[in-house]
């Protein structure tokens, strides 16, 4: 079954990288996301990646994909304060219609002064 | 644009109390997404709407019914509250073939 998969909690910090890691199972899994929630607010979507790339950057964000291993990364250069939140990965197999995306449980990420 | 509205923003009820959260984008999407969120385990999809006048069940449904009212709406109610339902409800929406699901406040309920 699809299950998507991530630590639950990280802290850095300040002015450190953070990578957050995340694996999944369905190897149909065409895009990969990465979600943000800030406290008390719903998700934003920070980056997503095609199942056909490896690497994908946006600013401060890079996203790895390993497709043999279904481990997807994001690394969050120079860690804000700005940046304490709970990231989620998330899978689907396609964008086109209103397939379901499979969220992780998320990482809440903490950063030290 | 509002974006993605629910209310209400905070509900207690009684075990077997009946309530109806509602939802609402102004983004003209095609799909809609109700989710529940508790503590350790992410999102779990409850239902969503794929277009106007149909709705289908997602990974957790039992106890729930939802109603596509129109493009704009969908609604998610709880017939028979239970306290196994406490959780933070979201709705979401999502344009035909586009990547990203825009996400309401939340509706956090509590069931005692």
């Amino acid at each position: 079954g699809e299950d998507v998969e991530q630590s639950l909690f990280l802290s850095v910090r300040e002015g450190d990288s953070s990578v957050i890691n995340c694996t999944y199972t369905d190897s149909s899994s065409t895009y990969l996301y990465w979600y943000k929630q800030e406290p008390g607010a719903g998700l934003q979507l920070l980056t997503y990646i095609f199942s056909n790339m490896d690497m994908k950057q946006d600013q401060r964000l890079t996203v790895l994909l390993n497709k043999k291993d279904k481990h997807l990364s994001l690394r969050i250069a120079d860690t804000q304060t700005g940046d304490s939140a709970i990231y989620f990965c998330a899978e689907s197999p396609f964008a086109s219609s209103a397939s379901k995306i499979i969220f992780g449980s998320g990482t809440r990420l903490s950063i030290r002064p | 644009n509002a974006g993605v509205t629910q209310t209400p923003k905070f509900q207690v009820l009684k075990t077997g109390q009946s309530m109806t959260l509602q939802c609402a984008q102004d983004m003209n999407h095609n799909s809609m997404y109700w989710y529940r969120q508790d503590p350790g385990m992410g999102l779990r999809l409850i239902y969503y709407s794929a277009s106007e006048g149909t709705t289908d069940k997602g990974e957790v449904p039992n106890g729930y019914n939802v109603s596509r009212l129109n493009k704009r709406e969908f609604s998610l109610r709880l017939e028979s509250a239970a306290p196994s339902q406490t959780s933070v409800y979201f709705c979401a929406s999502k344009g035909q073939g586009a990547h990203e699901q825009y996400f309401g406040p939340g509706t956090r309920l509590t069931v005692t």
